[in-house]
């Protein structure tokens, strides 16, 4: 299994930008989400799944859309890039709605100038 | 919704030492509360979890207990080694909110040898 991938590893745009950054994963879990992590903030909740065609805001979904039409792939598109969208960004998956484990993939690290 | 708190923000350690990194929750519905660990350029990933219904939990050198009434729950590393050193996250999920796993602020865990 190759768990939760996520691609591109580096992505650098210009202000206004449109992007999708991949999410995959292969353990066949309901639950999906994405996260940023920026300096001194942890970890927050961008959107998550409980599964195909279902999706929700988290703490801070601005800016961002996702969707899930299938079990395996959640991508995160950011519409028109911001400065303040710089960082990196989790996707993670689990089994049992978030009440289990989740698997972070390896991150994005995003750059808006 | 839920909020996290998670003290402190960085915390140094001689090998050898114990280390306790505490964290409280607002929302009284969350029973689910897991640690993970994230290593330079990695995602996280856990090494710990404990649901409410459980005052205590251990693996090891890791433990962590849960106050339900003071709404706050710990992380306890003992006999420390330098490989220990990481950031490590606190999470708590309940459904009163929609299904939302929410990490607190990180703290910066430095072993010494």
């Amino acid at each position: 299994n190759a768990g939760v991938t996520q691609t591109p590893k580096f992505q650098v745009l210009k202000t206004g930008q449109s992007m999708t950054l991949q999410c995959a994963q292969d353990m066949n879990h309901e639950y999906m989400s994405w996260y940023r992590q920026d300096p001194g903030m942890g970890l927050r909740l961008i959107h998550y799944s409980v599964g195909a065609g279902i999706t929700d805001q988290g703490e801070v979904p601005n800016g961002y859309n996702v969707s899930r039409s299938t079990t395996e792939d959640f991508p995160l598109r950011l519409l028109s890039a911001a400065p303040s969208q710089t960082s990196v960004y989790f996707c993670a998956s689990g089994g049992g709605g978030g009440y289990n484990e989740q698997f972070f993939g390896p991150g994005t690290r995003l750059t808006v100038l | 919704g839920e909020n996290v708190e998670q003290h402190p923000s960085t915390l140094s350690v001689q090998e050898g030492d114990s280390a306790v990194i505490k964290c409280t929750y607002s929302d009284s519905a969350s029973n689910y509360f897991p640690w993970y660990k994230q290593e330079l350029g990695k995602g996280p990933q856990l090494i710990i979890d404990i649901r409410s219904n459980v005052g205590e939990k251990k693996d090891q050198r890791i433990a962590v207990t849960l106050n339900k009434t003071a709404k706050h729950f710990s992380l306890h590393i003992t006999e420390t080694q330098p490989e220990d050193s990481a950031v490590y996250f606190c999470a708590a999920f309940g459904s009163s909110y929609g299904n939302k796993l929410v990490f607190g602020a990180g703290t910066i865990l430095r072993v010494k040898s």
